[in-house]
Order: C-alpha cells, then structure tokens, then sequence
C-alpha cells in the first residue's frame, strides 16, 4: 500500500526563518500529493496540491515540487510568521476508478515560530 | 457559504454508552469520509463512502458503524465495542478519485 514520511517534529523556528518540512511517499504509479495545515482545535485546511510530476503547488507564501526521481513533495517558505504555527500533514491519494480516494497520512509536523 | 459541519464540538460519554457523530455537508460532493486522530499522531481512515447506501470499511473500522441515507449526511456511531474511542473524530468530503478532501472541524469525544 501506500506511505507517506515526514520529518518529525517539532520545528522551531525564529520569525522570517526559511522553512524545509521534508515528505516522501511510496506508492504504486503517481499519486496526488498534498499538504495540509492544522491549528490547534481544528480541522485540517488544504494549504496546496501537486497531481502530476513536476507540479508546484503554492499558496500563502508555501510551495512544493512533485518530484517523481526522488518520490519527494518537501514543503517550503521563504519567510516564516509566528501565524504559520501549525501542524503541517503530507498526504497522498491514488487517482482511483471509483470516486471516493482514500488519503494516506504523514505523521505530521509540528512548527513553533518565535519572536 | 458551502462547507462541511461537524456536531458536536465536544462530546463526553459514559464507557459502554453508543454515541454518534453528526456530519453534513452542503458542497454537493459524492464522497465522504471519517477519520480518527490520535494525539501527536496523523490521521487514520475509519470508513468512506462513494454515494448513497454505500460504504466501505478504512483501517481501523472495527468498534464503528455508518450509514449514508443522504448525500449530505454520513453520521458515524462509536460502539461500546470500541476499545479506546476517547480521540478527536474528523469528517471529510470530496468531489472524486485524485481530488482533494475538504474537512470539517472536528469533534473532540471523551469517553468517562
């Protein structure tokens, strides 16, 4: 089946830091790669997605690259605020025949921005 | 505006009580889906459903029921078969294969 690794945490960071969260998948064929934030209390939000190799997704400042050589999506920001403290999910799902896609899950990591 | 609601928040139980999750959802989406979260821990599927009267079981199923009468509501039952149920539940809902799910906000249950 599927897997998915990510760097554990927690990530401490200073404000206006650069921002490396490492993911690596596993699958059979090419999967859509995505990656959520959760802050405390609450669901998880969609922050970006990449469904083919090469895509970037971006939002909010984030980015991440499908690399298919590597079966990697690391998650980067150029300038961290003390706001992006979250827990950060990499996540994965097959393009199936049916139309539910069951997501594998990384374990998470938690970010901590300081003053 | 369009989303996925969860009910309650907050959720305390009895041991040996049944309890069930409220979830709906007005995007118009054909699949729904639960997870549980464990502190420190990613997300675990518990069922999934792609339309109407059906569902299948995720990882860890076993202690849970669902049903899907309605395409906006998949309400999930945690039985007093479920060993450890005290986590934090999390619906979800999406268009397809391939595509993202959209969450709702969770609810916290605890199990006295």
């Amino acid at each position: 089946g599927n897997s998915v690794t990510q760097m554990e945490g927690p990530v401490t960071l200073s404000e206006e830091a650069f921002l490396t969260i490492n993911c690596t998948y596993t699958a059979t064929g090419y999967p859509s790669l995505f990656w959520y934030v959760q802050y405390p209390g609450e669901g998880l939000q969609l922050l970006l997605k990449a469904t083919k190799a090469d895509d970037k997704g971006s939002n909010k400042g984030f980015e991440a690259t499908y690399r298919k050589e590597t079966t990697s999506f690391h998650l980067e920001k150029g300038s961290v605020q003390v706001s992006d403290s979250a827990v950060y999910f990499c996540a994965a799902t097959m393009k199936n025949t049916g139309t539910a896609s069951k997501l594998t899950f990384g374990t998470g990591t938690r970010l901590q921005v300081t003053l | 505006d369009g989303g996925i609601t969860q009910s309650p928040k907050y959720l305390f139980r009895k041991e040996g009580q049944n309890v069930t999750l409220s979830c709906e959802q007005n995007l118009n989406h054909d699949a729904m889906y639960w997870y549980r979260q464990d502190p420190g821990q990613g997300l675990r599927l518990i069922y999934y459903s792609q339309i109407v009267n059906d569902f299948q079981k995720g990882d860890i199923a076993e202690g849970y029921s669902v049903s899907r009468e309605k395409k906006e509501s998949f309400p999930l039952t945690v039985t007093s078969a479920q060993k450890n149920p005290t986590a934090f539940y999390l619906c979800a809902s999406s268009t397809g294969t391939g595509a993202e799910q959209f969450f709702g906000p969770g609810t916290r249950l605890t199990v006295l």
